[in-house]
């Protein structure tokens, strides 16, 4: 599994975009990127997942350069229940998947 | 359509017990993993199940073992508790095992040991 580096904690206020990258310079050919979401006494939910480029869905982007060494989690106009531990994983077919300590992201009004 | 459901939500033991943890997957969902998460950390791997047998195993001692059974819901158990071994564990359940399959967790059994 390629090694994930992330902020700890983000603060923002309701309205703003949030960007969270992620740095995972030893990314494997096959490795995809997956994002999670975790409220607390919740387990975590997925959000978005790529290879490479640009991927989009209702609720936030993931932008992936060519090199594919780093990846950035875009959360557009967040509101207070946006607040959560945000988690970037990289893997492919071994499964042995184990969260870091992820980034907190609050957001205030 | 059911998630991924887990009991007990709380639970209570002392140094030295054993504790059986259970989870049903998402409908149609044949793969389950469990995680341990202390306080303040990230999700941590604890085995696989797939088709009622450890696939993958994180680095977890001998004392933490699991089942699954052919309706493809699965129990963790965990002998000689440790006051370490208070966390919260996660089951999540996938399609299949690949990294590329979305993980559906449950809300997580809250254990502590006294």
């Amino acid at each position: 599994l390629a090694k994930t580096t992330q902020p700890i904690s983000m603060d923002s206020y309701e309205g703003q975009e949030v960007n969270i990258t992620c740095s995972h310079n030893n990314i494997a050919t096959n490795d995809y990127i997956t994002w999670y979401q975790q409220f607390p006494s919740q387990g975590p939910r997925f959000i978005i997942q790529g290879y490479k480029t640009k991927v989009t869905n209702e609720v936030s982007s993931l932008f992936i350069p060519a090199d594919r060494k780093s990846s950035t989690l875009s959360l557009p106009r967040v509101s207070l229940s946006d607040t959560a531990v945000y988690y970037c994983l990289v893997g492919a077919d071994d499964y042995k998947l184990s969260f870091g300590a992820g980034t907190t992201v609050t957001v205030r009004a | 359509d059911a998630g991924v459901t887990q009991s007990p939500t709380h639970l209570i033991k002392t140094r030295g017990q054993q504790v059986t943890l259970r989870c049903s997957p998402k409908s149609g969902h044949d793969t389950v993993s469990w995680y341990q998460q202390a306080l303040g950390q990230g999700p941590q791997f604890i085995f696989q199940y797939y088709e009622e047998e450890e696939r993958q195993r994180g680095n977890f001692p001998d004392r933490f073992s699991g089942h699954q059974f052919p309706n493809y819901s699965s129990e963790l158990n965990v002998n000689a508790l440790l006051l370490g071994d208070s966390a919260l564990y996660l089951c999540a359940s996938s399609l299949s095992q690949g990294m590329r399959e979305k993980l559906f967790f449950g809300s997580g059994t809250q254990l502590s040991v006294l």
